[in-house]
């Protein structure tokens, strides 16, 4: 079974703060997704990468930084995080040879 | 620019009955769809999907049917049961492995007992 973990499943963050939030794997996957999903806007994608070091824009990546240090592990960071930012944030892996995304089970971040 | 289309954003059906989700696609470069199921404070879980070379996919009570001249897929539950009511989100994507998926907006199904 893929496992996908996200560090948290609620947090609360103030306006202002950095927040970082973390997605690991279990598997040698090279991809690794980071979306957000909000009522009537659907999934959308944040940041990617591809392999350790790579990160590529997806289609909001404003207000976002990623970090990708070790294969295992992709961080999504909100350098100062805004009240329009409260969303569940999904972290995707998929792996060569497969379409298919398996997702963990999202973070609820709330910003005050 | 919307490249996956999902219109309707919520459907209700009684329990035993069928239920149909429509997703309809821009991007004729897509080549592999697939359906998402997505519960409520959890990640979405893979649910079908199917490949351009085909138009139609079939497990269990899922079948999923896809009409490429219209750019055009479905997802049928039949028989529907209480347990399906989640948000359906339809994705597709162009070169597998090196693009990521692009998402429709969902549909919330509703199955009444």
């Amino acid at each position: 079974d893929v496992k996908v973990t996200q560090s948290s499943r609620y947090l609360v963050k103030r306006t202002g703060e950095k927040v970082f939030l973390e997605c690991v794997q279990d598997m040698d996957h090279e991809n690794m997704f980071w979306y957000r999903q909000d009522p009537g806007l659907g999934l959308r994608l944040i940041y990617f990468s591809y392999d350790v070091k790579m990160k590529e824009k997806g289609d909001i990546p404003e207000g976002y930084s990623v970090s990708r240090e070790k294969k295992e592990r992709f961080s999504l960071i909100l350098e100062s995080a805004s009240t329009n930012q409260t969303s569940m944030y999904l972290c995707a892996i998929n792996f060569s040879g497969n379409t298919e995304a398996f997702f963990g089970q999202g973070t609820r971040l709330t910003v005050v | 620019d919307q490249q996956v289309k999902q219109n309707s954003p919520s459907l209700s059906v009684q329990e035993g009955r069928i239920s149909i989700l429509n997703c309809d696609y821009t991007n004729s470069m897509f080549d592999y769809f697939l359906w998402y199921k997505k519960y409520p404070a959890e990640g979405p879980t893979f649910l079908i999907s199917i490949s351009s070379i085909k138009d139609k996919n079939e497990d269990g009570r899922f079948t999923v049917f896809l009409n490429k001249s219209a750019k055009h897929l479905s997802l049928h539950i039949v028989p529907s049961q209480p347990g399906d009511s989640a948000v359906y989100f339809c994705a597709a994507n162009a070169i597998p492995e090196v693009l990521p998926l692009v998402f429709g907006k969902g549909t919330r199904l509703s199955v009444i007992a």
